[in-house]
């Protein structure tokens, strides 16, 4: 398997606009997580998902953070419209039956 | 739900030390417990892991055993390398958020 996808890697935007980060988790998990990570507050849970549904969604900062997962292979974060403090690392995650956590790569957002 | 506490770094450390990143758990039941490691640029990856009291986990010369009787589950090397330097997360399996929240970790830098 390849792991889990993230794309894009890196992303710089300026401040106002719109930015969708995907993920495509490992084949037969299902659940998947965002993350975020920063110096200051480390890794961060945004929300996670069980069986495409979402579970907890307290971790997302503002209403201008949205996610969905339309199907099990596929999930995206979209932040509207973007603010400089979003800045940060987007990781996507995936397990089965909450064994061991699978970590994509990680987004790179630079919003400026 | 199930989480842990585990200790603050940075931890600094000359080559061939030994480490020690102490790990506790609080738990209702005894779910799986793991050390993940997160190289600079990259995402986090399983170090290794245990399923139930008594195991040790092991991998790249770093031990963990789960001991129910003081609920821990302490990161052990006996010789540090410079590219061991790294940030370590310890997390309880499971899907509640308290066992999913991975925090800052604790950050190893080791000096040649």
């Amino acid at each position: 398997d390849a792991g889990v996808i993230q794309s894009p890697r890196h992303e710089v935007t300026e401040m106002g606009q719109e930015v969708t980060l995907r993920c495509k988790p490992i084949s037969g998990h299902n659940s998947l997580f965002w993350y975020r990570q920063t110096m200051m507050r480390g890794l961060e849970l945004l929300i996670y998902f069980n069986n495409n549904v979402p579970i907890d969604d307290s971790g997302m900062p503002e209403d201008r953070f949205s996610a969905k997962m339309p199907n099990a292979s596929f999930s995206t974060l979209k932040i509207q419209p973007s603010e400089p403090r979003d800045s940060a690392v987007y990781f996507c995650a995936s397990t089965l039956a909450g064994q061991e956590v699978f970590f994509g790569p990680g987004t790179r957002l630079t919003v400026l | 739900g199930d989480s842990v506490t585990q200790m603050e770094g940075p931890v600094t450390l000359s080559e061939e030390a030994f480490l020690t990143i102490n790990c506790t758990y609080t738990a209702t039941g005894y779910p799986s417990l793991f050390w993940y490691v997160q190289y600079p640029g990259e995402g986090l990856q399983l170090l290794l892991k245990a399923t139930k009291a008594d195991d040790k986990g092991s991998n790249k010369g770093f031990e963990a055993t789960y001991r129910k009787e003081t609920t821990s589950f302490h990161l052990e090397k006996g010789s540090v390398q410079v590219s061991d330097s790294a940030v370590y997360f310890c997390a309880p399996s499971g899907t509640g958020r308290r066992a999913l929240t991975f925090g800052s970790g604790t950050r190893l830098q080791v000096q040649p």
